[in-house]
Formats: structure tokens, C-alpha cells, sequence
């Protein structure tokens, strides 16, 4: 099955840029999607289809992805941004969803 | 956006059943596929079984066999039907609309919590 890899934890300051990566064989050719899980919370999603981001969702968020590699990446980080990230395909073999571990990031 | 809230979590013994109930409203719910996504204490995100709007289902396999979903769209609710429950399935269920692929899962409901423990 198909695997989705991300690192278990990033950190920027206030004001600095994140960036969050997920790794997959050929992840370049499927529609990534990314979700925010603040603690306690439910999660939300943030990105989807690789770069589109969802009505509410600020212009800091944004995402690319190619080759083997999705980032999203959080501009002008603020304390609020602390949460989970979560990157999530569909294994086209399976036709099953499948999310990476998710990443925490912590804001200094 | 619409919204999902999700009833019938509990406590119980393993080798056990449960029923988990979602109701939805604020978006047409007889035509969108629906998902069952389950977080283990500490743990990610797990996607566990979908139904689409055409009553094709799908279960991740280690719950082939022993969970049911199911729809009743003249009450615009999901359910998850579990059987033969393990220590394992001990999480949190959310429910969230979404799929089938690529689609992301737009949203997602607050969750409910199911407890296997002896």
C-alpha cells in the first residue's frame, strides 16, 4: 500500500516561514491535501488539490508539490498556527485514503 | 459548510458491539460520500471505512469483516456498525464528508469516543 512520510516535529518563530514536508513514490502525480488538527480539535483542512486553499483559510497557508516531495508552507507564523499537520492522497491501487503520520509545529 | 455530529461512543468489553451514528445537515447529504477517520489515543490520523453516494462501501483491512457502514439518507445520518471489537479500535471516530478519490475530506465532526477495555 501506499505510503505517505512526514517528520514528527518542526518549529519556527513568530513571524517566521515553515515549512512542512510529506514524502511519497511519485507523489508529484496525485492531488495532495493537507489538514490542520489543533489540539482538542477536529481537523480542518487547510489545502487541498495540491495548492488550493479553502474559503477562510489565510493567504499564509499554501502548498506545492512535486516529484516525491508535498510542502506546505506557513508564512509569517503565528501561535495560533501550533497544531498537527496531516498530508493525505488516495492510493489509486486501493482506492483507499491514506494520510501521512503528521507533522507537530511548535511556534517558539 | 455543512455539519456532522456524531453520537454513540462508549465503553465496552472486548468482543463487543457498538453502533456510531452521524447526523449530518447544511449540505446535500444522499449524494455526498461519506467516511469514518479514527485517532487513536496520541496516535494519527486513520481512515477506517467510506460509503459514496451510490452505496459503494470500502473498509481499511483491519476492520474488513467486522465493521458495517451504512446510510439512511431520509434522516441525513451515517452509521458504523461494529462487531467483534478489539482493545486495538480504542480511538476517537470522526466522521467527515469526503472522497471518493482524489477529493480531499471537506469537513469533519467533532468526534466520538469508543473505549475497548476489559
Amino acid at each position: 500500500s501506499y505510503v505517505l512520510t512526514q517528520a514528527h516535529s518542526v518549529s519556527a518563530a513568530p513571524g517566521q516561514t515553515a515549512r512542512i514536508t510529506c514524502g511519497g513514490n511519485n507523489l508529484g502525480s496525485k492531488n495532495v491535501h493537507w489538514y490542520q488538527q489543533k489540539p482538542g480539535q477536529a481537523p480542518v483542512m487547510v489545502i487541498y488539490d495540491d495548492s488550493d486553499r479553502p474559503s477562510g483559510i489565510p493567504e499564509r497557508f499554501s502548498g506545492s508539490n512535486s516529484d516525491n516531495t508535498a510542502t506546505l508552507t506557513i508564512s509569517r507564523v503565528e501561535a495560533g498556527d501550533e497544531a498537527d499537520y496531516y498530508c493525505q492522497v488516495w492510493d489509486s491501487s486501493t482506492t483507499h485514503p491514506v494520510f501521512g503520520g503528521g507533522t507537530k509545529l511548535t511556534v517558539l | 459548510e455543512g455539519q456532522l455530529l456524531e453520537s454513540g461512543g462508549s465503553l465496552v468489553r472486548p468482543g463487543g458491539s457498538l453502533r456510531l451514528s452521524c447526523a449530518a445537515s447544511g449540505f446535500t447529504f444522499s449524494n455526498s460520500a461519506m467516511n469514518w477517520v479514527r485517532q487513536a489515543p496520541g496516535k494519527g490520523l486513520e481512515w477506517v471505512s467510506m460509503m459514496t453516494g451510490t452505496y459503494n462501501t470500502y473498509y481499511t483491512d483491519s476492520v474488513e469483516g467486522r465493521f458495517t457502514i451504512s446510510r439512511d439518507n431520509s434522516m441525513n445520518t451515517l452509521f458504523l456498525e461494529m462487531n467483534s471489537l478489539r482493545v486495538e479500535d480504542t480511538a476517537l471516530y470522526y466522521c467527515a464528508k469526503g472522497g471518493p478519490q482524489p477529493r480531499p475530506f471537506d469537513f469533519w465532526g467533532q468526534g466520538t469516543l469508543v473505549t475497548v477495555s476489559s
